[in-house]
């Protein structure tokens, strides 16, 4: 399967700890995304990576938030002191920038988070 | 980015032909319109884009007035697993972040 992946599916955890999530990209994409996506709303934006350079950053990640894309391939997503409110699912996407269907943006299945 | 408004909701049957509208007034010159399908527990997967006028593909077909203000996504023929929930939206061919409304929730059935 050559499809984003994410791990793990599902994620449960108690309000202040630390959680990541890790994300594998199509394998010749160099842009990779992260949404977050509460129930009976779409995505979020939240930030994105042009090889190993994080590019933007949205509002919506608190400085608790942090995202790496260490040697441009994977990526991580590290919550830290996990609050109710940071329960969503994790979306993470990848696109090839400037090739021919580079408007595209490929989704993986996600992480559900739910902080209790 | 065009704020984009859409129906929160649909109906249809079993090889109907179903037509979703995203309104969206305030589209820039440069914004493209692309169409993304959710099922549950999925990521978005990108169904079709287009800029002006009429664009098919073997999924869906893209109806574009001239003045660009509104769009149309014409699911030829649903099946019940054409129930998901569709966004509309509007922004830069490339761009480097998608701005999803609340989409349309369809439920297709027997």
């Amino acid at each position: 399967d050559t499809g984003v992946s994410q791990d793990p599916r599902h994620k449960i955890t108690k309000r202040g700890q630390n959680v990541t999530f890790r994300c594998d990209p199509i394998s010749e994409h160099n842009r990779l995304y992260w949404y977050r996506q509460t129930l009976g709303q779409g995505p979020e934006f939240l930030t994105y990576f042009q090889n190993e350079a994080q590019l933007e950053k949205s509002r919506l990640l608190s400085d608790r938030f942090s995202a790496e894309r260490p040697k441009g391939s994977f990526s991580t997503l590290e919550i830290q002191r996990t609050e109710q409110g940071d329960s969503a699912m994790y979306l993470c996407a990848s696109s090839l920038e400037l090739g021919p269907d580079s408007y595209e943006q490929y989704f993986g299945p996600g992480t559900r988070l739910t902080v209790t | 980015l065009a704020k984009t408004t859409q129906p929160i909701s649909m109906d249809s049957y079993e090889g109907q032909e179903v037509n979703i509208t995203c309104s969206h007034n305030n589209i820039a010159t440069n914004d493209y319109i692309t169409w993304y399908q959710q099922f549950p527990s999925q990521g978005p997967r990108f169904i079709i884009q287009g800029y002006k006028t009429k664009v098919t593909n073997e999924v869906a077909s893209l109806f574009i007035p001239a003045d660009r203000k509104s769009s149309t996504l014409s699911l030829p023929r649903v099946s019940l697993s054409d129930t998901a929930v569709y966004y509309c939206l509007v922004g830069a061919y490339n761009t480097d972040k998608l701005i999803f409304g609340t989409g349309t929730r369809l439920q297709v059935f027997p």
